[in-house]
C-alpha cells in the first residue's frame, strides 16, 4: 500500500497521559500536514512541514502539543496532560509541493480521553 | 475572519437524480478551491480541484463551478447511486498555502 498511514487507528487514554501518534506519509511527498477533526465538523489545520522544517503552527496547536519530522519522512504528534476536549479524530495528509497542492489523507487516528 | 459555509448539514436525493452542493465563502477567493469526499470513519479522499480562473470542471459524473463574483462553487454528482452516499467537503486554498475546510454535507442517495 503506497498511500498515507497512520498508527495508531485508535487510542483511548486516560486524562493527563501523554499520547503519540505516528504518520507516514507518501514517499516522495515531502509536504507533511496534521489535522484535528471533531463529529460534525470538517479539518481543522495543526500544522505542516516541508521535508524537515516545520514551517507553520496554528494557535489550535497549544503548548501540549508537540510535532516532529526528524528526518523529512515520518513524522510523530504528540500530546502531553491529554485533556477531554483533546478527544478527535487526528489526520494527517501529503502532498508534492506543486503549485496546487493536492493533500492525500491517512485514515486518522481517533483518540478518546477518559 | 474567512467564513465557509456548505449549504447544508444533510441532504436526501433519490437514485439517478443529479445531486448539487453548494459552498460559500466570505471575504477573500482562494487560489484554488478543492472538493474531498469522505467515508464514516475515513480520511478525505481528493475529487476535484478548480482554479479561481476557471469556471468549470469535469471529471466523470462528477462537475464543478467556480463562481468568484458569488464567492461560491457548487459541485454536482449526476446519475446519483447509493455509492455516492458520504460526506463532501469543501476546502479553499489561499496564496499563502492556507487549507480550510468547510464543515461538509452528508449526502444520502437513496436506491
Amino acid at each position: 500500500d503506497t498511500g498515507v498511514s497512520q498508527d495508531p487507528r485508535h487510542k483511548i487514554t486516560k486524562r493527563g497521559q501523554n499520547v503519540t501518534f505516528r504518520c507516514d506519509p507518501i514517499s516522495e511527498h515531502n509536504r507533511l500536514y496534521w489535522y484535528r477533526q471533531t463529529l460534525g465538523q470538517g479539518p481543522e489545520f495543526l500544522t505542516y512541514f516541508q521535508n524537515e522544517a516545520q514551517l507553520e503552527k496554528s494557535r489550535l496547536l497549544s503548548d501540549r502539543f508537540s510535532a516532529e519530522r526528524p528526518k523529512g519522512s515520518f513524522s510523530t504528534l504528540e500530546i502531553q496532560r491529554t485533556e477531554q476536549g483533546d478527544s478527535a479524530m487526528y489526520l494527517c495528509a501529503s502532498s508534492f509541493e506543486t503549485l496546487l497542492d493536492t493533500q492525500y489523507f491517512g485514515p486518522g487516528t481517533r483518540l478518546t480521553v477518559l | 475572519s474567512q467564513k465557509i459555509e456548505q449549504n447544508s448539514e444533510a441532504l436526501n436525493i433519490q437514485e439517478g437524480k443529479t445531486a448539487t452542493l453548494t459552498c460559500n465563502y466570505t471575504n477573500y477567493s482562494p487560489a484554488y478551491l478543492q472538493w474531498y469526499r469522505q467515508d464514516p470513519g475515513r480520511g478525505p479522499v481528493f475529487l476535484l480541484l478548480i482554479r479561481e480562473n476557471e469556471k468549470e470542471k469535469r471529471k466523470e459524473r462528477l462537475k464543478v463551478t467556480f463562481d468568484t463574483t458569488l464567492k461560491q462553487s457548487l459541485f454536482h454528482i449526476t446519475a446519483s447511486q447509493p455509492a455516492d452516499s458520504a460526506t463532501y467537503l469543501c476546502a479553499l486554498t489561499y496564496n499563502n498555502n492556507d487549507m480550510r475546510f468547510g464543515a461538509g454535507t452528508r449526502l444520502t442517495v437513496k436506491p
